[in-house]
């Protein structure tokens, strides 16, 4: 079954503006992560946090985690339209858990020029 | 560097219909892991690896088959194909936790 669920499952905004996507999961976690999609494409990563972190920032994104709630944040700041794409968060369970990932169903992110 | 690499890009199969996808890495990842992408689900995970000669099953492993006898190939054997298993299949390989992916192979199985 899914460990992840995202909300919301569509976002349209204009360029400039931020985006902001969660991710919710089940089971305690070694890390989570967020991957982008683009249409047809394999996935890319953008961006790992661990459960004994709370924030991490690269770049234009930041992550949250909040362990008690079970949930993730993503936050695109000041949007572009190359920006659009899918984006999934996926997780790791504790232990030795490399090469098994278990994602949710994916934010489309539409940024309009 | 190739990264992930996977074959077919797309395939077309007849039910019953046996076929292997192709996946290789050259970055000397230890862990390697086959998933399948189907509208709004996700990714679900198939088979992994985590080395040479080590596989074993993900969350939706059944009508699949792996083997890995190199650290580079991990290809995905489809025994007998069915509608269920129309999808887009990837390939994906590790270090540590971040997962290379590669670009895909879309299966339709009538």
């Amino acid at each position: 079954s899914q460990q992840g669920e995202e909300d919301p499952q569509a976002l349209s905004i204009q360029e400039g503006e931020n985006a902001t996507m969660n991710c919710s999961y089940k089971t305690s976690i070694n890390n989570l992560q967020w991957y982008r999609q683009n249409s047809g494409r394999g996935l890319v990563h953008l961006i790992l946090i661990r459960s004994n972190e709370r924030e991490k920032h690269s770049g234009r994104l930041r992550v949250t985690l909040d362990t008690s709630k079970k949930s993730s944040s993503l936050l695109i700041t000041a949007s572009r339209a190359a920006d659009t794409a899918s984006y999934f968060c996926a997780t790791a369970a504790g232990g030795t858990s490399y090469g098994k990932l278990t994602f949710g169903q994916g934010t489309i992110l539409t940024v309009h020029p | 560097n190739a990264g992930v690499t996977q074959t077919p890009k797309f395939q077309v199969l007849k039910t019953g219909q046996s076929m292997t996808l192709q996946c290789a890495q050259d970055m000397n990842h230890e862990y390697m892991s086959w998933y399948r992408q189907d509208p709004g689900m996700g990714l679900r995970l198939i088979h992994y690896s985590v080395g040479a000669g080590i596989t074993d099953q993900g969350e939706v492993p059944n009508g699949y088959n792996v083997s890995r006898s190199t650290t580079e190939d991990f290809p995905l054997r489809l025994l007998s194909a069915a509608p269920s298993q129309t999808s887009v299949y990837f390939c994906a390989s590790s270090r540590e936790d971040e997962q290379f992916f590669g670009p895909g192979t879309r299966l339709t199985v009538l």
